[in-house]
C-alpha cells in the first residue's frame, strides 16, 4: 500500500513570498490533516478535512494560510505571504475516517520549509 | 489550555538496555492516547495506543502504562536497539480524531 505522498520535500523562500505544498493521501482515506512541526516541538494541527469539507481549522492562521481539498482527494496548503516564523516541517496525514476517533493517522514525510 | 507534555527532552540508553519514556497529560477527560516514533526526515509513525479503561498494553518489545490517578503514561522499550533511536511523542486524541502532541523525547542509543 502506498503511503502519504508530499511534495516538495524541501523549500527555501524569502519572507513575504508565497509557497504551496501538495499532499496525496492514502487511497480511500476520507480524512486528511495538515500539521505544522516547528523544530524541537511536536506537530500542531492546522486543518482537518473530511472528504472535501473542513472539520477543524481553528489553529490555521487564516490571514496568511489557506488549504483546499476540492475533489476530496489531493490537498494543497498555501502560505501567502510567508513570515520567518513559518519555518517548519509541514506534515500531511490521512486516515480512513476521523469521526470514530480510533482510526490510525498515517503521516507523510513532510515538507521542510525555510523562510529567510 | 489543556496540554500533553514530556518530562525529559533527551534520553541516552545503552544498546540492549530497557528504555522508559514518560509523558504527563493535563486533561483528565482524555480517554485515548498514542505513542509515535519519528525518525529524522520522516513523519511520525504509530507505535502503540491505549484507552483510558486500560492500565497497560503490550506490543512487540513495547509496553505502554497509563496511570489515570496522576495523569501519566509511559512507553517502555525492551532491549533497545540502534534502530530505536528517534524522537518519541505521546499524543492525546480528541474529538474528530484530532491529535494533540507533546514536545517529544529524543532517544539516543549508544553501543
Amino acid at each position: 500500500e502506498a503511503g502519504v505522498a508530499q511534495s516538495p520535500r524541501y523549500k527555501i523562500i524569502e519572507k513575504r513570498q508565497s509557497v504551496a505544498f501538495w499532499c496525496n493521501p492514502i487511497s480511500g482515506h476520507a480524512t486528511l490533516y495538515w500539521y505544522q512541526q516547528i523544530l524541537g516541538q511536536g506537530p500542531k494541527l492546522l486543518i482537518q478535512f473530511q472528504n472535501n469539507g473542513v472539520v477543524d481549522d481553528s489553529q490555521l492562521p487564516k490571514d496568511r494560510f489557506s488549504a483546499e481539498r476540492l475533489k476530496g482527494v489531493d490537498s494543497t496548503l498555501k502560505i501567502q505571504p510567508a513570515k520567518l516564523e513559518d519555518s517548519a516541517v509541514y506534515l500531511c496525514a490521512s486516515s480512513l475516517a476521523g469521526t470514530s476517533g480510533d482510526n490510525e493517522q498515517f503521516f507523510g514525510p513532510g515538507t521542510r520549509l525555510t523562510v529567510l | 489550555g489543556e496540554s500533553v507534555g514530556l518530562h525529559l527532552p533527551t534520553l541516552s540508553v545503552q544498546e540492549g538496555d530497557n528504555s522508559i519514556i514518560n509523558c504527563a497529560y493535563s486533561n483528565s477527560a482524555s480517554d485515548y492516547f498514542i505513542w509515535y516514533k519519528q525518525e529524522s526526515g520522516k513523519g511520525p509513525q504509530f507505535i502503540i495506543d491505549i484507552r483510558s479503561n486500560m492500565d497497560k498494553r503490550q506490543g512487540q518489545r513495547v509496553t505502554v502504562l497509563l496511570n489515570k490517578t496522576v495523569k501519566h503514561l509511559s512507553l517502555q522499550i525492551a532491549a533497545t536497539q540502534p534502530g530505536d533511536s528517534a524522537v518519541y511523542f505521546c499524543a492525546e486524541k480528541g474529538s474528530w480524531g484530532k491529535l494533540q502532541f507533546g514536545a517529544g523525547t529524543q532517544v539516543v542509543v549508544t553501543p
